[in-house]
């Protein structure tokens, strides 16, 4: 079954600290992983694709097959990067467009 | 380039009543997918439409239906409401494939009493 786990319901770091938000995932495939943001009061947007390999804001996740990790890393904190941040896998059936979430990670940023 | 739009944003409804939502994708996108987030169970899947068929089907009761018209446009409907249902429901599109990501709605926030 697929599943998305993120391990960490909030997380809370100094501006200017490294950051690392964490992602495991259970599909027996090769799934298309994504990580989505939603800032205060804004509708749910993705952040970032791993078949894109890109950085957005500074934030880059480097998918690991052996460890099924999609961590979500930042090496110098903004403020305004608090948000809340989620995880989603989408398997490889081909047409399909079903993304399984995890319950997300509430990262605040402390000045 | 106008973004995904779902109208209403609010909604009231007693329970055993039925509602409608509505889903205009960005124009271009075929798929049409629909979520529904709660507190307690997160973003869960409820079903997607491309091309005017349903593509997938999460684990919702029969209750829990859609369409899609051939402009692209979808609907969500809910019958017989019950007090769990709710939620705030996501639209969110797409191209189609798997690999592309979804552009979400604001959602409409619908509560049953």
């Amino acid at each position: 079954a697929q599943r998305v786990t993120q391990p960490e319901k909030l997380l809370s770091v100094f501006k200017g600290a490294p950051v690392e938000l964490k992602c495991n995932y259970s599909y027996s495939g090769s799934p298309e992983l994504f990580w989505y943001v939603q800032y205060s009061r804004q509708r749910l947007q993705l952040l970032l694709r791993h078949i894109s390999r890109e950085s957005i804001k500074g934030f880059t996740a480097d998918l690991n097959k052996g460890e099924t990790s999609f961590h979500l890393k930042k090496p110098f904190a903004q403020e305004e990067d608090s948000a809340m941040y989620y995880c989603a896998l989408s398997g490889p059936v081909q047409g399909a467009q079903k993304l399984v979430f995890g319950q997300g990670t509430r990262l605040t940023i402390n000045p | 380039k106008a973004g995904v739009t779902q109208t209403p944003r609010y909604l009231i409804k007693t329970r055993g009543q039925q509602v409608t939502l509505s889903c205009s994708p960005i124009s271009g996108h075929r798929s049409v997918s629909w979520y529904q987030q709660t507190p307690g169970q997160g973003l869960q899947f409820l079903f997607e439409y491309f091309s005017e068929t349903q593509r997938n089907k999460g684990n919702f009761p029969g209750r829990f239906s859609g369409r899609q018209f051939s402009n692209s446009r979808s609907e969500m409907n809910v019958s017989t409401l019950e007090l769990g249902d709710s939620a705030l429901y996501l639209c969110a599109s797409s191209l189609g494939d798997r690999v592309y990501g979804y552009t979400f709605g604001s959602g409409t926030r619908l509560t049953v009493v």
